[in-house]
């Protein structure tokens, strides 16, 4: 199993709601990260967690709240969003962080709509 | 810090052309290179990499050299196809800013029939 999983496929919210993604892999990584990515550019780095720990937070407003529950589950629990918070949320995987040779495992993302 | 320039899009090609894509990057020390694909409505996945200088990845009929002395991971294929048709992305990841990847702008590519 090589997938990277991610649910809904597809999320509308409003701005006083609260909602979560979710990401699973069963490669064995102990690396996960979320990324955010807007239409037509790349995909920008939101947090990492390594070994089930938070390493990485790239200055991510509070409003986004992660979470990962074990070593194959990645949460983002989402509250009062913004409507310029509407992107593809990317989930990702690797062996361990990236580092000289680690390759990123991506799932299709979820599709956020904030009205 | 570490840096990635892409070659502006978007390109169109005829199917069957030969496909360049330039890419050169900024990194202390030595990183390994990739290149990702984006499929309309989907995820990136890993299209090649290479981890040291004249290392060559390839996959698909894609390839892409390492090259230190011009700093560059150009992208090619001999002959396109429709299918080939999505957003291509340059990035680097080095030992000196572990758990980032550093992506290009990427690149959009449309094959016609």
């Amino acid at each position: 199993d090589t997938e990277v999983t991610q649910t809904p496929k597809h999320l509308v919210m409003g701005m006083t709601n609260k909602k979560s993604l979710k990401c699973e892999q069963h490669m064995g990584h102990r690396a996960m990260y979320w990324y955010k990515q807007k239409a037509k550019k790349p995909p920008e780095l939101m947090f990492v967690y390594s070994y089930e720990k938070l390493s990485i937070n790239e200055s991510v407003p509070s409003r986004f709240s992660p979470e990962c529950p074990n070593s194959s589950l990645l949460n983002l629990h989402l509250h009062a969003l913004q409507p310029e918070d509407s992107a593809l949320y990317l989930c990702a995987s690797s062996r361990g962080q990236t580092g000289s040779n680690e390759k990123l495992f991506f799932g299709s993302g979820t599709q956020l709509s904030v009205l | 810090g570490d840096s990635v320039t892409q070659m502006e899009g978007p390109v169109t090609l005829s199917e069957e052309a030969f496909l360049t894509i330039n890419c050169t990057y900024t990194a202390t020390g030595y990183p390994s290179l990739f290149w990702y694909v984006q499929y309309p409505g989907e995820g990136l996945q890993l299209l090649l990499k290479a981890t040291k200088a004249d290392d060559k990845g390839s996959n698909k009929g894609f390839e892409a050299t390492y090259r230190k002395e011009t700093t560059s991971f150009h992208l090619e294929k001999g002959s396109v196809q429709v299918s080939d048709s999505a957003v291509y992305f340059c990035a680097l990841s080095g030992n000196t800013n572990a758990g980032k990847s550093t992506f290009g702008d990427g690149t959009t590519l449309t094959v016609k029939p």
